[in-house]
């Protein structure tokens, strides 16, 4: 079978850095992705990665480590419009395995 | 805007009746993909189309159907309604199965 398990909520500060953790179980995937969601919104893509290894994008940064079975967004200098909800998606042949979202909410 | 529009916005309707909502992919986009989300719940994979043909079933319904038309754009058939159907239902179009997904802006249904 196929599974993500990521935190439900995490609350961080205004300006700081918080990592948000995605560990999956499944018999096969070719990337791991991850989508932003704001309140009433729709899901946004954010960043993607095939291989192992970080990719940054701006403030935002993913890691893979398929070892491991395990992934994290990272997100740099904090700012309220950030406050959301944040996806793990497993990128199958056949299509997206999402996680269940970790709600990130900014303190100011 | 991510591209992929999806009619209507809103949608409230009664127990027991049925409903079709619409999406219309982004261009190019061959892949379909129907999400229910419900109050504070992640997205429920409910199924997929591929160039016009079923590609995978997740969680969905018999009372829900689908289709994909030649021109891409999709439906989605929801009947007997319940009122633990209403959600906000999303579609997301891709290049080919498994790429980065595009959203659309959601329907909000609401059964009373």
């Amino acid at each position: 079978g196929q599974s993500l398990e990521q935190p439900s909520e995490v609350t961080a500060v205004e300006g700081a850095i918080v990592q948000i953790n995605c560990t999956y179980q499944t018999s096969g995937f070719y990337g791991l992705s991850w989508y932003q969601q704001h309140d009433g919104g729709a899901p946004t893509f954010l960043s993607y990665n095939a291989l192992d290894g970080l990719e940054e994008t701006g403030r935002f940064s993913s890691f893979l480590s398929r070892s491991d079975s395990y992934g994290y967004l990272l997100l740099q200098e904090l700012q309220m419009k950030d406050s959301a909800s944040y996806f793990c998606a497993l990128n199958r042949d056949d299509k997206i395995i999402f996680g269940k979202g970790t709600r990130l909410h900014i303190l100011p | 805007d991510s591209g992929v529009t999806q009619t209507p916005k809103h949608l409230i309707t009664a127990t027991g009746q049925r409903v079709t909502l619409r999406c219309s992919p982004r261009s190019g986009d061959l892949s379909v993909y129907w999400y229910q989300q419900s109050l504070d719940q992640g997205l429920q994979f409910l199924i997929q189309y591929y160039n016009g043909e079923e590609r995978a079933k997740g969680n969905i319904l018999e009372r829900f159907s689908a289709q994909q038309f030649p021109d891409l754009h999709s439906e989605l058939n929801l009947s007997s309604l319940e009122l633990g159907d209403s959600a906000l239902y999303f579609c997301a179009s891709s290049e080919n199965s498994g790429d980065t997904q595009y959203f659309g802006p959601g329907t909000r249904l609401t059964v009373l």
